[in-house]
């Protein structure tokens, strides 16, 4: 069965330290990845994707995530982090036409 | 270009009522999804449909819930009966295809709370 995981349900940052959130996936083949975020109340925002290509992706706020076949993963990460980045954070694969989500990490960034 | 609207962003039912969720994709997209996110939990997917069409509702619960997308209008995810169980946020998405290298945008959601 198709799965994303995402092991840390709940990571805490100092402002300014970097920051790196895990996302691992199951999948037959290499599906396509995204990261979302979601501040409280709100939609997804996409962070980043990932089709084919350069497996170091660059995406908005900062972000970035490295996709590693060998490790079926594909982390994020930004080198530091902002009081704005406290949220959640979704990785997610497209298998066909459904994206599969991970349960989420909360993001909380201490001053 | 408008992104997906979805409307209402919040609703109120009481147990027993009919819950009626809308969304408007992007303008272009004929491809819509629809994705439910319980408390504390990721967004799971329940249903597919392009035009007049419902592609796939294999996350859809058997009873209670339908969906729709009118060749004019917007998709209307309907929950009848509505019970505690069914508060949640509901999100759609809209994508150009169905197919490929497939990016679905998302809108900002419909939150029900059943009392």
């Amino acid at each position: 069965a198709q799965s994303v995981t995402q092991p840390d349900i709940h990571i805490t940052v100092s402002e300014g330290a970097s920051l790196e959130l895990r996302c691992n996936y199951s999948y037959g083949a290499t599906p396509y990845l995204f990261w979302y975020v979601q501040s409280p109340g709100q939609g997804l925002q996409l962070l980043l994707k990932y089709f084919s290509g350069d497996t170091l992706v660059q995406g908005i706020k900062g972000f970035e995530a490295e996709f590693k076949r060998s490790q079926s993963s594909f982390n994020l990460r930004k080198p530091s982090v902002h009081w704005s980045d406290a949220a959640e954070y979704f990785c997610a694969a497209l298998g066909d036409y459904k994206l599969s989500f991970g349960a989420g990490t909360t993001v909380t960034v201490r001053a | 270009n408008a992104g997906v609207m979805q409307n209402p962003r919040h609703l109120v039912r009481r147990r027993g009522q009919e819950a009626r969720l809308r969304c408007s994709p992007m303008k272009g997209h004929s491809h819509v999804y629809w994705y439910r996110q319980l408390p504390e939990e990721g967004l799971k997917f329940m249903v597919y449909l392009q035009k007049e069409n419902i592609i796939d509702e294999s996350g859809m619960p058997k009873e209670r819930f339908s969906a729709e997308f009118p060749k004019e209008g917007p998709s209307i995810l309907r929950i009848q009966q509505v019970v505690r169980g069914d508060s949640a946020a509901y999100f759609c998405a809209s994508s150009p295809t169905g197919t490929g290298e497939n990016e679905q945008f998302f809108g900002p959601g419909t939150r029900l709370t059943v009392l």
